[in-house]
């Protein structure tokens, strides 16, 4: 099992530029989410989605849009990227129920510069 | 959502025994306290999970007292790789949003 790949690792961007993060989870889990982390913090919930078709807003929900077509994908989106948005970014997934949703897998990471 | 408060930093030597305790004063009924450990440039990593009193996995050791308004995260005999970030989570079945703070960084000296 691959667990929690995202793609890409890293990119560049510059200021305006769009762009999509993916997430695959090959666990069956029915909650993903996707956090971002800047240097020496703690990570933010971006937005999260609890089954296939839903989303739901996280803390730092701004200027990010996600989608999750297939259980096994979620995306994001920055529609028009910004220097605020240099960060690294992960996805995670979870079961739910009894505290399962609180045992997440995490991705690597994509660690996006944004000029 | 419950607020967490734990130390900013601890330094251990290797050998001993490190423990990290985390504050929850306002934890729900429902809460679960989950611990992650996090290396650089990787993410988070499950470590332990626990309601109540104490749970024990070949990891680590998570001490609950019964007011649940604090967890004590005990790594026995630390070496230098479990130099790293842990953070401690509260939450419930209905908690989606978990709220990772700034953690604890622990440094293991030689």
């Amino acid at each position: 099992n691959a667990g929690v790949t995202q793609t890409p690792k890293f990119r560049v961007l510059k200021t305006g530029q769009s762009m999509t993060l993916l997430c695959a989870q090959d666990m069956n889990h029915e909650y993903m989410y996707w956090y971002r982390q800047d240097p020496g913090m703690g990570l933010r919930l971006i937005h999260y989605s609890v089954g296939e078709g839903t989303t739901a807003k996280g803390e730092v929900p701004d200027g990010y849009n996600v989608s999750r077509l297939k259980k096994q994908n979620f995306l994001l989106g920055l529609e028009s990227a910004a220097p605020s948005q240099t960060s690294v970014y992960f996805c995670a997934s979870s079961h739910p129920g009894e505290g399962m949703e609180n045992i997440q897998y995490f991705g690597a990471g994509t660690r996006l510069s944004v000029l | 959502l419950a607020k967490t408060t734990q130390p900013i930093s601890m330094d251990s030597y290797e050998g001993q025994e490190v423990n990290i305790t985390c504050s929850h004063n306002n934890i729900a009924t429902n809460d679960y306290i989950t611990w992650y450990q996090q290396f650089p440039s990787q993410g988070p990593r499950f470590i332990i999970q626990g309601y109540k009193t104490k749970v024990t996995n070949e990891v680590a050791s998570l001490f609950i007292p019964a007011d649940r308004k604090s967890s004590t995260l005990s790594l026995p005999r630390v070496s230098l790789s479990d130099t790293a970030v842990y953070y401690c989570l509260v939450g419930n079945n209905a908690g989606n949003m978990l709220t990772f703070g700034g953690g604890t960084r622990l440094m293991v000296k030689p």
